[in-house]
Formats: structure tokens, C-alpha cells, sequence
């Protein structure tokens, strides 16, 4: 079974650029995250969807950032303008569903992320 | 928000010795809680995964949980220098959405 992909795995832009990251969760996986993982900080959930309806995005910097996933599969972040202080690794996570009601789980399997740098 | 805590190290331990990772958690209504191990450079993947309190054994893992004391923590026995990661700990809100600590280094010294 093929893991969820992503790309590009590197970035490098100037601040006020604008950028973008891809996903491709895992075939036939509903539930679709992006996490922003800063250096030394554990990830941090940006938004959430389920098939291609936002579940949460409140943490996500809705002046600069945004997702969308037509289609309910594929996903693309932007940012639009990167400040200094976006540099991180982006990473995308799928999960089947987003569970049961309440607080069951569903294991999230994670890209191997994208490392942006903001310069 | 749920808060997680954990010491950020590094921790230190000899090859074959028993490693203890801690983590704390604000939300007393949390009921299930995670263990991810992250190698530099790599995503993060599922090791443990404990939603009752007392011990969960895996293999060279154990998952120990307290609830009352909002205490969970990541025993490693016989440690090896492969086990050298950031291990973090999480906490599952409601809609499968995870709250991640900031994770705690380990070195396992040959």
C-alpha cells in the first residue's frame, strides 16, 4: 500500500513570496490533515478535512493561509505571503475516517513532509 | 486547547539500559493517548497507543497511563542506539484531531 506523498520535499522562497505544497493521502483515506511542525516543537494541526469539507481549520492563519482538497483527495496549502516566521516542515496526514463520534481514533498515517525555509 | 507536556531533553542512556520518557496532560476529560517516534528528518510514526489506565506492553515498549495524576510515559527497555529519536507524546481531541507535545530527545549511547 502506497504511503501518503507529498512534494515538494524542499522549499526555499524569500519572505512575502508565495508558495504551495501538494498532498496525496492514502487511497481511500476520507479524513486529510495538514500540520505545521516548527523546529523543536511537536506538529501543530493547521486544518482538518473530511472528504473535501472542513472539519476544523482554526488554527490555520486565514490572512495568509489557505487549503482546499477538490475532489476529496488531492490537497494543496498555500501561503500567500511567507513570512520568516513560516519556516517549518509541512506535514500532510490521512486517516479512514475521522472516527466514531466522541473520541475513538483512527491511526493517522504521515507524509514525509515538506521543509520550507523563509528567507 | 488540551496542553501536553514533556521534558525536551536530551535523554541520555546507556545501550541495554531502560529508557523513561514522561509526558503530562492538562485536560482531565483526555482518554486516549499516543506515542510517535520521530528519526531527524522523518515523519512521525505510531508506536504506542494506550486508552486505559495502568500498563500497555509492546515488545521492547511499555505505555504506562494515570489518569489521575494526567500522567503518561514511554518506557524502553533493553535501549539501543536505533531507538535515538524525538519521541512525542499526544493526546486525541474530539474528531480524531491530535495535540502533540513538544517531544523529548533520546540518545542511547554504545
Amino acid at each position: 500500500e502506497a504511503g501518503v506523498a507529498q512534494s515538494p520535499r524542499y522549499k526555499i522562497i524569500e519572505k512575502r513570496q508565495s508558495v504551495a505544497f501538494w498532498c496525496n493521502p492514502i487511497s481511500g483515506h476520507a479524513t486529510l490533515y495538514w500540520y505545521q511542525q516548527i523546529l523543536g516543537q511537536g506538529p501543530k494541526l493547521l486544518i482538518q478535512f473530511q472528504n473535501n469539507g472542513v472539519v476544523d481549520d482554526s488554527q490555520l492563519p486565514k490572512d495568509r493561509f489557505s487549503a482546499e482538497r477538490l475532489k476529496g483527495v488531492d490537497s494543496t496549502l498555500k501561503i500567500q505571503p511567507a513570512k520568516l516566521e513560516d519556516s517549518a516542515v509541512y506535514l500532510c496526514a490521512s486517516s479512514l475516517t475521522s472516527g466514531r463520534a466522541g473520541f475513538s481514533y483512527n491511526e493517522q498515517f504521515f507524509g514525509p513532509g515538506t521543509r520550507l525555509t523563509v528567507l | 486547547q488540551k496542553e501536553v507536556e514533556q521534558n525536551s531533553g536530551p535523554l541520555s542512556v546507556p545501550e541495554g539500559a531502560i529508557a523513561s520518557l514522561n509526558c503530562t496532560y492538562s485536560d482531565r476529560g483526555s482518554q486516549s493517548f499516543f506515542w510517535y517516534r520521530q528519526y531527524s528528518g522523518k515523519s512521525p510514526e505510531l508506536i504506542m497507543f494506550i486508552y486505559s489506565n495502568g500498563d500497555k506492553e509492546d515488545g521492547r515498549f511499555t505505555a504506562q497511563l494515570n489518569k489521575a495524576s494526567q500522567y503518561v510515559s514511554l518506557l524502553i527497555r533493553d535501549s539501543q542506539p536505533s531507538d535515538s529519536a524525538t519521541y512525542l507524546c499526544a493526546v486525541v481531541e474530539y474528531g480524531n484531531k491530535l495535540v502533540f507535545g513538544a517531544g523529548t530527545i533520546l540518545r542511547v549511547k554504545s
